[in-house]
């Protein structure tokens, strides 16, 4: 166990509608991270936030959106969905202090499925 | 930008055997970070191992450890002594952010490990 956690565990949903994907990271954590893994492009960055604001954008589509709150978890809203936004979304959180490297700890992941 | 790739997408070895993974990598940064990371049949994301490019020695964890060629941007995983836990998913993944702080990780295609009984 990691300590991220993420929730819902699945969630199943039609094209054109919303969701929103809900991370806790760490104790203690300021930075979490979104990934989205699917079968055709792998496993890639979305966007990382760092004691609430954007910290940096990866290949995150317009349709998507997040954010960090107060209480450091954060949410992923994913809107106008189409078929091919199925995917496992990860959520990572480190520490992220400025003078040495934070090892990302992943969390369990949400299996979205868009039909 | 910066790219990682797994030329092998499968592999299969008998348990206790030593197997390699392969990875490679191209940045133009002097300073970044490169990873392993194991994802089993239950999907979590499990880091097994890092690499400092400054550092010139190879990081070792146990049975796990890496041949890091800096100058060929190599970068591969020796599993010894490999169990049927070692089954998995194998994931090379690189951070080249500046100043060394955490960012965006980029990851390879995969490599499937399976460990025959």
């Amino acid at each position: 166990d990691s300590g991220v956690t993420q929730t819902p565990k699945h969630l199943i949903t039609a094209t054109g509608q919303r969701v929103t994907l809900r991370c806790s990271p760490r104790s203690g954590d300021l930075s979490v991270y979104w990934y989205q893994q699917s079968l055709d492009q792998g496993l890639q960055f979305l966007i990382q936030y760092y004691n609430g604001e954007e910290r940096a954008k990866g290949n995150i589509l317009e349709r998507f959106s997040a954010q960090q709150f107060p209480d450091l978890h954060s949410e992923l809203n994913l809107s106008s969905l189409e078929l091919g936004d199925s995917a496992l979304y990860f959520c990572a959180s480190s520490v992220e202090p400025a003078s040495s490297y934070n090892e990302q700890f992943f969390g369990p992941g949400t299996r979205l499925t868009v039909l | 930008a910066q790219t990682v790739t797994q030329s092998q997408p499968e592999m299969s070895v008998q348990e206790a055997e030593t197997v390699t993974l392969s990875c490679t990598y191209d940045t133009s940064e002097n300073n970044y970070y490169l990873f392993w990371y194991k994802q089993p049949p239950s999907r979590q994301m499990i880091l097994v191992i890092r690499q400092e490019a400054y550092k010139q020695q190879n990081a070792t964890e146990n049975r796990f450890s890496v041949n890091f060629q800096k100058a060929a941007k190599s970068f591969s995983l020796k599993i010894s002594d490999s169990q049927l836990g070692d089954t998995a998913m194998y994931f090379c993944a690189f951070d080249d952010s500046p100043g060394g702080g955490a960012d965006g990780l980029t990851f390879g295609k995969g490599t499937h490990l399976i460990i025959q009984p």
